[in-house]
């Protein structure tokens, strides 16, 4: 089946730096888009999310890039902070009859160093 | 706080024996829930959308005698492992979505995290 990948398994950056994590997804059809943080033992939360008729969403300190031309997704993190450590999963909804149903990629472990 | 809650948030079980776990919409009615596992180091696996009312409908490869999806009300759906043995060992989320569209409105409870001996 479709399914959504990530490019970096592990990523490790120094605290106040800027970090930027990659998604591919392969569901042509996937119209929604959301980015995911989880922390050990803990539910997702929800980071951001972009529909598919936009290209760039900013909240506070994130932002996320959509390129459907190459379907790839990115999560920029600004002033990255020790918080920030945490696995960060990209979502993608194909709307329509799957509605609510998420196809999760294959995460990304974030580890922000003082 | 919550929107979505789990129970038990953890649990511990013998070999062969059933577990039942509990995902509910807190201030919200929730007409679909979804239920994913989860295991270690691993992503989010969609195992079954739960619609009230009506029969679950499980994603290719999930047993659906083994797990037994029930949502009886709006704000309530369970999952029950049935024959649990060590490799249903695994970390149990669901979700639920309030509005009529998905956006910000899509909420995971915290996980059930079921360890079989």
């Amino acid at each position: 089946g479709e399914s959504v990948g990530l490019h970096l398994p592990t990523l490790s950056v120094q605290e106040g730096d800027n970090s930027i994590i990659n998604c591919a997804y392969s569901n042509s059809a996937s119209d929604y888009f959301i980015w995911y943080k989880q922390e050990s033992g803990k539910g997702p939360q929800f980071i951001i999310d972009i529909r598919s008729n936009m290209d760039k969403r900013q909240g506070q300190r994130v932002t996320v890039l959509l390129n459907k031309t190459v379907k790839h997704l990115s999560l920029q993190i600004a002033a990255t902070q020790p918080g920030d450590s945490a696995v960060y999963f990209c979502a993608e909804n194909a709307g329509g009859t799957s509605y609510g149903k998420l196809t999760f990629g294959q995460g990304t472990i974030l580890t922000v160093h003082p | 706080g919550a929107v979505v809650s789990q129970h038990p948030s953890r649990v511990i079980c013998k070999s062969g024996t059933s577990v039942k776990i509990e995902c509910r919409s807190l201030d919200f009615q929730a007409t679909t829930m979804f239920w994913y596992r989860q295991f270690p180091k691993q992503s989010l696996m969609l195992m079954a959308t739960s619609n009230e009312g009506s029969k679950a409908t499980y994603e290719q490869g999930v047993e659906k005698d083994k797990f037994l999806i029930n949502h009886a009300s709006l704000t309530l759906s369970t999952l029950t492992v049935t024959s649990a043995h060590p490799e249903d060992s695994s970390f149990y989320i669901c979700s639920a979505t309030r509005g009529a569209t998905i956006t910000g409105e899509l909420f995971f409870g915290e996980g059930s995290r079921l360890t079989v001996l």
